[in-house]
């Protein structure tokens, strides 16, 4: 069965700390792999889409990588406007041209 | 500004009225989707239509009904609510195939009492 798992659930960062949030898959075929960033009483928004083993995106402080099982989105040194949840998404073979798989998201909090 | 747009942003029902959600979208994508958000649960897929004319059931589509009624728009109708669908739902569209996937909608946050 195709599956996507997020962690942390919860990560608290004081502002210039960095981390890593992780986006472990499980697919028998990857067409592509999306992160979003989702504030409080919004929709999601687009950050990157990664389509291969080795591939990374940058953008501001985030960059996002991505290896066979699993992606990571690494944030550089963030600020208290980085505070959001932040969703992986993956579009599997098997699931036809329109659907994603999500996973239930790590909640950023970064505090000043 | 161009998007996702969804009506109404906020909704309280009754168990058992009905009710239909709005979504439009000016971007000429062909693809349209119904998620629900519920704590804990991710994103899931309500209905999605790949094209004007057509409309599938994604992965919990119990209770639910679309209706694809142009290219811009796609709707989504509870027909007697039931408290298990209190939840946050979003509307997105995209292209067939896009580096960028969807674009979704600020999302309609529904409680049935």
């Amino acid at each position: 069965e195709d599956q996507v798992t997020q962690s942390p659930e919860a990560l608290r960062l004081q502002e210039g700390e960095s981390s890593s949030l992780n986006c472990s898959y499980t697919v028998s075929g990857l067409r592509g792999l999306f992160w979003y960033r989702q504030d409080p009483g919004k929709g999601p928004e687009f950050l990157f889409t990664l389509y291969s083993a080795g591939e990374e995106k940058e953008k501001e402080r985030l960059k996002a990588t991505l290896t066979k099982k699993e992606s990571f989105l690494h944030i550089t040194a963030p600020k208290p406007e980085d505070s959001a949840t932040y969703l992986c998404a993956v579009h599997p073979f098997t699931s036809g041209t329109y659907k994603y798989i999500f996973g239930t998201g790590t909640r950023l909090k970064v505090l000043a | 500004n161009a998007g996702v747009t969804q009506t109404p942003k906020f909704q309280v029902l009754k168990t058992g009225q009905s009710m239909t959600l709005q979504c439009a979208q000016d971007m000429n994508h062909n693809s349209m989707y119904w998620y629900r958000q519920d704590p804990g649960m991710g994103l899931r897929l309500i209905y999605y239509s790949a094209s004007e004319g057509t409309t599938d059931k994604g992965e919990v589509p119990n209770g639910y009904n679309v209706s694809r009624l142009n290219k811009r728009e796609f709707s989504l109708r509870l027909e007697s609510a039931a408290p298990s669908q209190t939840s946050v739902y979003f509307c997105a569209s995209s292209e067939v195939w896009t580096d960028y996937g969807y674009t979704f909608g600020s999302g309609t946050r529904l409680t049935v009492v």
